[in-house]
């Protein structure tokens, strides 16, 4: 079965620092979406990414953070400046197409970000 | 603000037991109702719910949707030990892709 792909699986990074979160979604797959789970809390939307360009995301997704798809196979999110506050576990999801949506996006399996 | 609701927050039940997990919700311009399973990391999907009154299946998880008392249950009969996990809720609005997630169910089966 298709999978979401996600590297690293962990970061561990200093406070301050940019780090890039990749993903590979599934191929023939054209949304693209960023999701973070902080420890013990609920899994919050960040942004929905469709014929490259943001179509929509929330008030958590500010100007530290931007999102790219550099190339035809991978999809990006880049922190700008890291903040303790951004540990989180970031689940990056893709969909085929509109109605796809109705039956559920495919998640990656995650990056666990540490900031310290 | 859409608001989704999960009730237990946690549960242990022993193999075989039948569980019942809710989700409510108060969504502007509802669109859909989804559940999710996370194991380890990602949430899987088991269903998604649109209409009232209608039953998804699938082996021994079925799940309803009740749109006039806005709310969800999900039901997992005669449980397995690998059936433990964090069970999600979520909705979704009109016109928007993204999903509200509620807190999630633990559920842990003991053999």
């Amino acid at each position: 079965e298709p999978e979401v792909t996600q590297t690293p699986s962990h970061q561990v990074t200093q406070m301050g620092q940019e780090v890039i979160l990749r993903c590979v979604p599934i191929s023939n797959h054209l949304y693209f979406y960023w999701y973070r789970q902080i420890l013990g809390q609920k899994v919050e939307f960040l942004v929905s990414f469709y014929n490259n360009e943001i179509s929509e995301k929330s008030e958590i997704f500010d100007d530290q953070f931007s999102v790219e798809r550099p190339d035809g196979s991978n999809f990006t999110l880049k922190i700008r400046s890291t903040k303790l506050e951004d540990s989180a576990m970031y689940f990056c999801a893709s969909a085929k197409w509109s109605r796809e949506l109705n039956y559920g996006y495919t998640f990656g399996s995650g990056t666990r970000l540490t900031v310290v | 603000e859409d608001k989704v609701v999960q009730s237990p927050l946690s549960l242990v039940v022993h193999e075989g037991d039948t569980v019942t997990l809710n989700c409510s919700y108060e969504v502007t311009n509802f669109r859909s109702l989804l559940w999710y399973k996370q194991e380890k990391k990602a949430p899987t999907f088991l269903f998604m719910l649109t209409s009232s009154g209608i039953e998804k299946k699938s082996g021994r998880l079925s799940s309803i949707l009740d749109k006039k008392e806005l709310f969800s249950i999900l039901n997992i009969t005669a449980t397995q030990t690998g059936d433990s996990a964090v069970y999600l809720c979520a909705v979704r609005r009109g016109g928007s892709e993204k999903l509200v997630f509620g807190k999630g169910t633990k559920l842990t089966v003991n053999p």
